[in-house]
């Protein structure tokens, strides 16, 4: 049963587009949304997050969206760099389990930013 | 570089062997939490240890086993492999016991077991 869903596994946007990825999640009880960056041959790098409390969580060129009532959320990427190749995780957490790095994770979706 | 090291890089092995994977986390680090990525999946948790105690258990086999020694190095025991034990084994490591949320994990770059 997967509780956090990416169903795109790829993506190709244009140098200097909008990246938007998406994920949507199952669980209710999850309060605690990630995002990670994965390159080949290294591990995943943290790179934005947001709790439910909020809908929207801004860090530089990346911004996360959360709809709770849809259970999904986005990652934008304004403006897309050839560098943002990568695949990206979304990740959900339920902080008030206390075990907050028992993090489920989508099955990524391989970016590609064209030059 | 996220300053956790996991060793070996790759590992082939034959089904029913055991092998060992080894995490070094980031100096200062007390918590270690392996994960395995299987093909076209996302990371499944499988279980963390703090400060040599184990925290916290997630979707870990009997056939698998970890521990976390004094100098906060980890090992995962996998044994009785099976062909489906086939993927990428990250450990990640954090500094506190794991409910400060806001902290991310730092990942190492792998451990590939393939078995044949």
């Amino acid at each position: 049963d997967q509780q956090v869903k990416q169903n795109s596994p790829s993506l190709s946007v244009q140098e200097g587009r909008i990246s938007i990825l998406n994920c949507d999640y199952t669980n209710s009880m999850f309060d605690y949304f990630l995002w990670y960056k994965k390159y080949p041959a290294e591990g995943p790098t943290f790179l934005i997050s947001i709790s439910s409390i909020k809908d929207k969580n801004e860090d530089g060129r990346f911004t996360v969206f959360l709809n709770k009532s849809a259970k999904h959320l986005s990652l934008h990427i304004v403006p897309s760099q050839p560098g943002d190749s990568a695949v990206y995780f979304c990740a959900a957490n339920r902080i008030s389990s206390g075990s907050a790095r028992q993090l489920t994770f989508g099955s990524g979706t391989q970016l590609t930013v064209l030059p | 570089d996220s300053g956790v090291t996991q060793t070996p890089k790759h590992l082939i092995t034959a089904t029913g062997q055991r092998v060992t994977l080894r995490c070094s986390p980031r100096s200062g680090d007390l918590s270690v939490y392996w994960y395995q990525q299987s093909l076209d999946q996302g990371l499944q948790f499988l279980i963390q240890y703090y400060n040599g105690e184990e925290r916290a258990k997630g979707n870990i086999l009997e056939r698998f086993s970890a521990q976390q020694f004094p100098d906060l190095h980890s090992e995962l025991n996998l044994s009785s492999l099976e062909l489906g034990d086939s993927a990428l084994y990250f450990c990640a490591s954090s500094a506190g016991a794991g409910n400060e949320y806001n902290s991310p994990l730092h990942f190492g770059n792998g451990t590939r077991l393939t078995v044949t």
